[in-house]
């Protein structure tokens, strides 16, 4: 088993919609939780980071983390064709280094 | 504040060849990591460098090889080059190892073996 999944899509959405991208994970010692956009021919761009369950909301994004189920999402409102993008979830415990899932490919069709 | 900057952007190289790519992390960074990036595997850890030390080392061959300068800057070394070392790196840096702020990415070094 991984240690991070996360399904590659590609995922195409009409603008204006409620967009949701998950990741799950096997290693209970993660700690850190990011989420990360990355456009072409650029390096990842981070979105939103958090360390603990429950949700955080910033803008049109909000990242949710469920330690128990080892699940974690990340929820765009009123999705624009700016944010087609690869989406990349990544995790992180103790001294060890960050974990990258493989990416999400998501387009937003206006 | 600069970001993260990383030279060259592109690369053609020879198999066979060695290259060296350099990174410049965020002014107060002491933390940089390099990152492999291809289609099939995704994002894969190379090596950590935090104030000169490298700190932790991803699952690759030792024709892979790393260090850090005391200004933070680091660069990365791949000998004998094979095609299969076709790939984005990325480079990232950080002020707290990611565990406050994250880390901050580069743009990335693309290297084509031919």
């Amino acid at each position: 088993q991984k240690e991070v999944e996360q399904d590659p899509g590609p995922l195409s959405v009409p603008e204006g919609a409620i967009v949701s991208l998950n990741c799950t994970y096997s290693n209970s010692a993660f700690q850190y939780f990011m989420w990360y956009r990355q456009y072409s021919r650029k390096g990842p761009e981070l979105l939103m980071y958090t360390y603990s369950s429950g949700n955080k909301e910033d803008g049109r994004f909000t990242a949710q983390v469920d330690k128990s189920s080892k699940y974690i999402s990340l929820f765009i409102r009123d999705s624009q064709p700016s944010d087609s993008a690869t989406y990349l979830c990544a995790l992180l415990s103790g001294n060890t280094p960050l974990v990258f899932g493989k990416g999400t490919r998501l387009s937003v069709i206006a | 504040k600069a970001g993260v900057t990383q030279t060259p952007r592109y690369l053609i190289k020879t198999r066979g060849q060695q290259v060296t790519l350099s990174c410049s992390p965020i002014s107060g960074h002491r933390s940089v990591s390099w990152y492999q990036q291809t289609p099939g595997q995704g994002l894969q850890f190379l090596f950590e460098y935090f104030s000169e030390t490298q700190r932790n080392k991803g699952n690759f061959p030792g024709r892979f090889s790393g260090r850090q300068f005391s200004n933070s800057r680091s660069e990365m070394n791949v000998s004998t080059l094979e095609l299969g070392d076709s790939a984005l790196y990325l480079c990232a840096s950080s002020e707290d190892q990611g565990r406050i702020y994250g880390y901050t990415f580069g743009s990335g070094t693309r290297l084509t073996v031919v």
